[in-house]
């Protein structure tokens, strides 16, 4: 597609149930982002992927949140026992390569509601 | 470490006024510098980078920044200010392997 996509575009979830975010990175792009946007804050980074393997999870903020790529492409973020304080708008972004000199490209976002 | 800081939470300005939004940074090493916008309700846009060379950068929607090393600044400008500018902007520095952002600033532009 012409840009990143993201699905889906909202997701309201009930306490302790589990979620998936979908991600699909501009086509050829090698590096992926996740990153959480809590309201009236900056954005937050989670974990970045460089083909399929992810060299960085330093910012998943707990071992509920895990991320996997397949095919050097789509990616899923998944979140499990969701926590009220999971609520957020959560941001993918893709590059055409892993170098940080190069701009990243965001999706629209998931807006996350935990009730 | 790197850091990024972003002093003001919103600027107000008058349409057709000059604008600056304030960015300051912290890196080891050459710094590589962005500035995103958010519209509402839409993903960040990238406006513009500084990686090498001339200090003064120029961007999309005629935004410009000007790099200053001595000063650790990347503030954004724009000469003549529009309504349609209103949007939240983020500055951000390129760490190792990822992007560390700015709280952010909420530009405000008033006819």
């Amino acid at each position: 597609g012409a840009g990143v996509s993201q699905s889906p575009s909202n997701k309201v979830t009930e306490k302790g149930k589990d979620v998936e975010l979908r991600c699909d990175p501009i086509s050829g792009h090698t590096a992926l982002y996740w990153y959480r946007q809590r309201l009236g804050q900056g954005l937050e980074f989670l974990i970045y992927f460089q083909g399929n393997s992810a060299p960085d999870k330093s910012g998943l903020p707990s071992d509920r949140f895990s991320a996997e790529r397949t095919g050097e492409s789509v990616s899923t973020l998944t979140i499990q026992r969701t926590q009220q304080e999971d609520s957020a708008v959560y941001l993918c972004a893709s590059s055409p390569g892993g170098l940080i000199r190069v701009a990243q490209y965001f999706g629209p976002g998931t807006r996350l509601t935990v009730l | 470490a790197q850091s990024v800081a972003q002093p003001e939470d919103q600027v107000n300005v008058a349409e057709g006024n000059p604008l600056t939004v304030k960015c300051t940074y912290s890196v080891s090493g050459n710094p590589y510098l962005f500035w995103y916008v958010q519209y509402p309700n839409r993903g960040l846009q990238f406006l513009l980078k500084y990686i090498t060379g001339d200090n003064l950068v120029k961007g999309s929607y005629g935004f410009e920044a000007e790099f200053n090393k001595s000063q650790t600044s990347f503030h954004l400008k724009k000469p003549s200010a529009l309504v349609s500018d209103s949007a939240l902007y983020f500055c951000a520095v390129g760490g190792t392997d990822k992007l560390i952002f700015g709280t952010g600033t909420r530009l405000q532009v008033f006819p």
